[in-house]
């Protein structure tokens, strides 16, 4: 099946510094979307980006699906973007989602 | 904004008991789905649910486990007999196939005893 990674696995970050959160996939995908996991363990919708650039306040995603990767922008980090950032993938075979192992991200105040 | 819901946030059972976890759909989805997170893992796929019967489910998906939309609202997974190892975040997800867009639920905290 479709396998997916994502770098860097960990990341600290001073509040104010910006970031790029990577997500490699080794297929073509219908679905892309990225969650922020927050401390309770809640999965908050990102993005939906199968292709293209989309921009919501200071978070930004593109997926460059030819070459099989997507990135998720962070600028002005607030400590409150600390968590779990995952990208998941549908492949063109089946209805449900292949998650990437995550990057841990803590922004420190 | 419609949203899944899930009950209960947090479940704590003894080893070899059963419990069931709810979920409410976005009213117009036609597919659902469950996923589980063990603590400090990735999210997995468990079973994915469409026209009343399950369309696809993953080797975790054992016959431990059942789903079932026992009404027009509610999507259910059942764990028979629980384990030490069923100790998870449980996760409900529906998705309308016109847009592609899957909404996940906020999950259920697992704690098998």
């Amino acid at each position: 099946g479709i396998q997916v990674e994502q770098s860097p696995p960990d990341l600290i970050l001073q509040e104010g510094a910006n970031s790029t959160l990577r997500c490699n996939f080794s297929d073509s995908v219908n679905n892309l979307q990225w969650f922020h996991q927050n401390p309770w363990g809640q999965l908050i919708n990102l993005f939906y980006i199968p292709s293209g650039t989309k921009q919501n306040g200071r978070l930004s995603a593109t997926t460059v699906a030819t070459e099989r990767y997507s990135l998720l922008y962070i600028s002005s980090s607030q400590t409150t973007d600390s968590g779990v950032y995952f990208c998941a993938v549908t492949d063109n075979y089946g209805q449900n989602f292949v998650f990437g192992p995550g990057t841990r991200l803590s922004v420190l105040p | 904004e419609p949203e899944v819901t899930q009950t209960p946030s947090h479940q704590v059972t003894q080893m070899g008991q059963e419990v069931i976890l709810r979920c409410v759909p976005i009213s117009n989805h036609l597919y659902f789905y469950w996923y589980r997170q063990i603590l400090g893992q990735k999210v997995e796929f468990l079973v994915s649910f469409y026209n009343n019967e399950i369309s696809e489910k993953s080797e975790i998906f054992d016959d431990q486990f059942s789903v079932e939309r026992p009404d027009g609202s509610n999507f259910t997974l059942k764990i028979r007999s629980t384990k030490l190892e069923d100790s998870a975040m449980y996760f409900c997800a529906s998705s309308d196939p016109g847009t592609g867009y899957d909404n996940f639920g906020p999950g259920t905290r697992l704690t098998v005893t």
